[in-house]
């Protein structure tokens, strides 16, 4: 079936500092993913929609000069972290909608940032 | 602006028991709803998606039905197993581009 790939699963960081989580899709391609974002305890909000050769769009209140996203390719999207603090530490998860019939979204692991 | 509420937030029961786990949404224009299982510190796995034309959808010892006029669906896990202790989470497709709208989940733990 399809998968879909994150990495790092975790990552500690300094504040200051960039970080970036990779996002691909192992069997299938996707034109489209989208990043995710996950506070303990709480559900999943989607921050940005990554758009394969064009510019990411971002839902509202999400930081598009803080969270560079790339989409370079149709198996692969990144999420960069710039300028990291301490409240960006987070669960961050990416999704992809599959190829084939049912429109099954699949879930990458997850990664696990601590900004210290 | 659509809203997803699960209900309960938690619940612990003794293996065996069949139980029902809730999801609710307030505008029934939705694309399709799936139900997903996440374990502590880890992704999400796909358990059921139900189109919006559809009812419900089984797979194995889990059902899931949807009325979307009424905005609900439930999830209902049959013989519960130590196994099956994870939070799960209701999310809603609003229109079909795949920008998932989710629950804030049920913690479910079962005991033997």
């Amino acid at each position: 079936g399809a998968v879909v790939s994150q990495h790092p699963s975790r990552v500690i960081c300094k504040s200051g500092t960039s970080v970036k989580i990779e996002c691909r899709s192992l069997d299938f391609q996707a034109t489209t993913m989208f990043w995710y974002r996950q506070f303990p305890k709480q559900s999943l909000m989607l921050m940005a929609t990554s758009n394969e050769g064009s510019k990411a769009t971002y839902e509202q209140g999400v930081e598009k000069d803080k969270f560079l996203i790339n989409h370079a390719s149709l198996t692969l999207s990144t999420l960069t972290v710039t300028s990291a603090h301490p409240e960006d530490s987070s669960f961050y998860i990416c999704s992809a909608p599959g190829t084939g019939s049912g429109n099954t979204i699949y879930f990458g692991e997850g990664s696990w940032l601590t900004v210290v | 602006k659509q809203e997803v509420t699960q209900i309960p937030a938690a619940l612990s029961v003794p293996e065996g028991e069949n139980l029902v786990l809730n999801c609710s949404f307030t505008d029934s224009a939705i694309y399709n709803l799936q139900w997903f299982r996440q374990d502590p510190g880890k992704g999400l796995t796909s358990l059921l998606l139900i189109q919006s034309s559809q009812r419900e959808q089984t797979s194995g010892r889990l059902n899931a039905s949807l009325d979307k006029s009424s905005g609900r669906s439930t999830l209902y896990i049959a013989a519960s197993q130590p196994g099956d202790s994870a939070t799960y989470l209701c999310a809603v497709n609003p229109g079909g581009y795949n920008k998932l709208i989710f629950g804030a989940g049920t913690r479910l733990a079962v005991h033997p």
